[in-house]
């Protein structure tokens, strides 16, 4: 298993870009996932294999990964977007979920 | 649709057991492997456990708060993972959720959790 490193918190402004960052050594090896959390409700997927947006999610949230780190990017923040952010790892036979990240827009 | 369903939550006594049911809903389980996660009340997401798929053996590990007390185990042939609680304590009380590949995903499906609580 390896350990995926999140911040506890970022914030922003509506309308502001908001990156969430996840550090791990495998992650030059292994893809990455985001999930979002809103308050009471299960995580939805935002972004999965490092970069691809499923259907149905905004296209204001990407995803990249360089080396040791994966980012989502959130262009363009809205209220709605406030929410728990976890980077996930798909393929690890631990733990798979990074500490998580709160987003708070305002 | 592709979906994880989970099954077996209620109200408890400390010390006592509960079996949670992860069925995957109309497809077999792809992947890596199936995980199991919870959230008590206000508190972010905390892995407890995983079984792999049988190509690695169906091997399972599990977070240090549950190790000795929970164990993890998956039925193929029903499409449907289970997680065998004892010896439950009220810090066990949360929301548990099932993680892992159905069909032909990419990714891992989450279920809509299933709420435990232990009191007395």
């Amino acid at each position: 298993s390896y350990e995926l490193t999140q911040p506890p918190s970022v914030s922003v402004s509506p309308g502001q870009t908001a990156r969430i960052t996840c550090s791990g050594n495998a992650l030059p090896k292994k893809y990455a996932y985001w999930y979002q959390q809103k308050s009471g409700q299960a995580p939805v997927l935002v972004i999965y294999e490092d970069i691809k947006r499923p259907s149905g999610i905004p296209e204001r949230f990407s995803g990249s990964s360089s080396g040791t780190m994966a980012t989502l990017t959130i262009s363009g923040a809205r209220v709605e977007d406030e929410a728990d952010y976890y980077c996930y790892s798909r393929e690890s036979s631990g733990n798979p979920l990074g500490g998580g990240t709160k987003l708070t827009v305002l | 649709e592709v979906q994880l369903v989970e099954s077996g939550g209620g109200l408890v006594q400390p010390g006592e057991s509960l079996k949670l049911s992860c069925a995957a809903s109309g497809f077999s389980f792809s992947g890596p492997g199936v995980h199991w996660v919870r959230q008590a009340s206000g508190k972010g997401l905390e892995w407890v456990g995983r079984i792999g798929s049988k190509a690695n053996s169906y091997a399972t590990t599990y977070a240090a708060s549950v190790k000795g007390r929970f164990t993890i185990f998956r039925d193929d042939s029903r499409n449907t993972a289970y997680l065998q609680m004892n010896s439950l304590k009220t810090e066990d009380t949360a929301v548990y959720y099932c993680v892992g590949g159905v069909g032909t995903t990419t990714s891992d499906q989450w279920g809509q959790g299933t709420l435990v609580t232990v009191s007395s």
